[in-house]
């Protein structure tokens, strides 16, 4: 059975940083391309951050381009978000996805990431 | 303001059909596959559809995709109260390079 599950949310300061974690097991995690996308209270879904099987190469919303770096360890199946100067706008739950030709087949139970101060 | 266009809500009765539409362009869904999300209060999206027309294991047959052009749409036939969610459309989007979702539309059960 497919399984993410992530971790790493929690309050954070503006201005600060977090990084989040994705446990991948179930299925070979070194084959499959992973997504971020995250949903503010209340809102839709927003594509965040993909990245290769490797990790050679990854993309990013505009939005959030220049402070999050997506990230992967093969060996530990595991998917990162780096959160860097944490903004109000951030606020959402930030859900790991895997990737099935640019469609997110199957999603973790998310791990919300709250910013105030 | 989502590049994707679905309807905010629908409704129907028990029992009855209803579609929810998908609007794009022909960067997005007019060269892509589109698939479609069910998020459930209090949970995690679930994919529905994919690559257009697509069930999962496990996905009743009273969903269904289907694509024309520059929009998709999502049927369900036969509503139940537990149908009762969020839909979203999702799809690449090959100018912005980005995966793109709807807005997402909020099925009401009546």
């Amino acid at each position: 059975e497919v399984q993410l599950v992530e971790s790493g949310g929690g309050l954070v300061q503006p201005g600060g940083s977090l990084r989040l974690s994705c446990a991948a097991s179930g299925f070979t995690f070194s084959s499959y391309w992973m997504h971020w996308v995250r949903q503010a209270p209340g809102k839709g879904l927003v594509w965040v951050s993909r990245i290769n099987f490797d990790g050679s190469s990854t993309r990013y919303a505009d939005s959030v381009k220049g402070r999050f770096t997506i990230s992967r360890d093969n060996a530990k199946k595991t998917l990162y978000l780096q959160i860097y100067s944490l903004r109000a706008e951030d606020t959402a739950v930030y859900y790991c996805v895997r990737d099935l030709h640019a469609q997110a087949d199957y999603w973790g139970q998310g791990t919300l990431v709250t910013v105030s101060s | 303001q989502s590049v994707l266009t679905q309807p905010p809500s629908v409704s129907a009765a028990p029992g009855q059909k209803v579609t929810i539409s998908c609007s794009g362009s022909t960067s997005n869904i007019g060269n892509n596959y589109v698939s479609w999300y069910q998020q459930l209060p209090g949970t995690a999206p679930k994919l529905l559809i994919y690559e257009n027309y697509e069930r999962p294991s496990g996905i009743p047959d009273r969903f269904s995709g289907s694509k024309s052009a520059t929009s998709a749409t999502l049927g369900i036939t036969g509503l139940q109260t537990g149908d009762e969610a969020d839909y979203y459309c999702g799809t690449w989007d090959s100018s912005l390079n980005t995966v793109l979702f709807g807005g997402g539309t909020k099925l009401t059960v009546l």
